[in-house]
C-alpha cells in the first residue's frame, strides 16, 4: 500500500498568519496535487505539480514539490477565514496511470 | 456550466439493505472514478471508468460493491446487504480524456448513514 502522511492533521491559526502544511511518501510520485475541500462538498484541485524542485504560486500560496518528488508543501502567507477547509493532497504514484492516491488531510481554521 | 452531479445527497440505510448512487459526470467527459471517504480521512479510490468500460475496480472493498456505467455517461455505485462500515461520504469524479492524469472534477458526494 502506497501512503501519503500529511501533517499537521488540524492547525488553527489567527487571520494574517502564515502557515505551512506537509505530505510526505516514502514512494516516489509521477505527479502530486493539492486539492481544498469545503463542507458538503468534493475536492477542488488547486494546483499539480510535475517536476522535482517545481515551485508554483496561486495568490498567497505557494507549492512546492520536493527534488525527489516524495514530498510536497503548501505554505499560506497571510491567512484568510476564507482559506478555512481541508487541505488534501493526492499524488499519482510512478506505475499507477489513474489510480489518485489522497493523504489524509489538514484540517485549517482560519480565525478571525 | 453544470459540474458532477450526485443523487441522493444523502442516504439513510438499515444495515442489511441495499443502497444505489447515482453520479451524472460533465457531459462528455469520458473517464468517471468512484471515492470513498470516512469521516476525518481523504478519499480512497473505488473504481474506474474509461467511456462504458470498468478498467480498474481493484479499490471496491468486498464483492458487495459494484458499479456501472452502461451507457458510457451516468454511473452507478450499488452496495448490497450494507454494514455499518459502510458509512461514508461516496464521491464521483469525472475527467474529459481517457488519460488518467487528466483534472478530476468531483460531485459534493452522496453521504451514506447505515444504522
Amino acid at each position: 500500500t502506497q501512503l501519503l502522511e500529511q501533517s499537521p492533521q488540524f492547525l488553527s491559526i489567527q487571520e494574517g498568519e502564515n502557515l505551512t502544511v506537509y505530505c510526505n511518501s516514502s514512494s516516489v510520485f509521477s505527479s502530486l496535487q493539492w486539492y481544498r475541500q469545503e463542507p458538503g462538498e468534493g475536492p477542488v484541485l488547486l494546483v499539480t505539480v510535475v517536476t522535482g524542485g517545481e515551485v508554483k504560486k496561486l495568490k498567497r500560496l505557494t507549492f512546492q514539490f520536493g527534488d525527489a518528488r516524495k514530498d510536497s508543501s503548501l505554505h499560506i502567507t497571510a491567512a484568510q477565514p476564507g482559506d478555512t477547509g481541508l487541505y488534501l493532497c493526492a499524488g499519482f504514484f510512478s506505475g499507477s496511470a489513474r489510480q489518485l492516491t489522497f493523504g489524509s488531510g489538514t484540517q485549517l481554521t482560519v480565525l478571525p | 456550466g453544470a459540474g458532477v452531479s450526485q443523487s441522493p445527497r444523502y442516504k439513510v440505510a438499515k444495515r442489511g439493505q441495499d443502497v444505489a448512487l447515482r453520479c451524472d459526470p460533465i457531459s462528455g467527459h469520458v473517464s468517471l472514478f468512484w471515492y470513498q471517504q470516512a469521516l476525518g480521512q481523504g478519499p480512497e479510490f473505488l473504481t474506474y471508468f474509461q467511456n462504458e468500460a470498468q478498467l480498474d475496480k481493484s479499490g471496491l472493498p468486498s464483492d458487495r460493491f459494484f458499479a456501472e456505467r452502461p451507457e458510457g455517461s451516468v454511473s452507478t455505485l450499488k452496495i448490497q446487504r450494507t454494514q455499518q462500515e459502510d458509512s461514508a461520504v461516496y464521491l464521483c469524479a469525472s475527467s474529459p480524456s481517457g488519460q488518467g492524469r487528466d483534472t478530476q472534477y468531483f460531485g459534493p458526494g452522496t453521504r451514506l448513514t447505515v444504522l
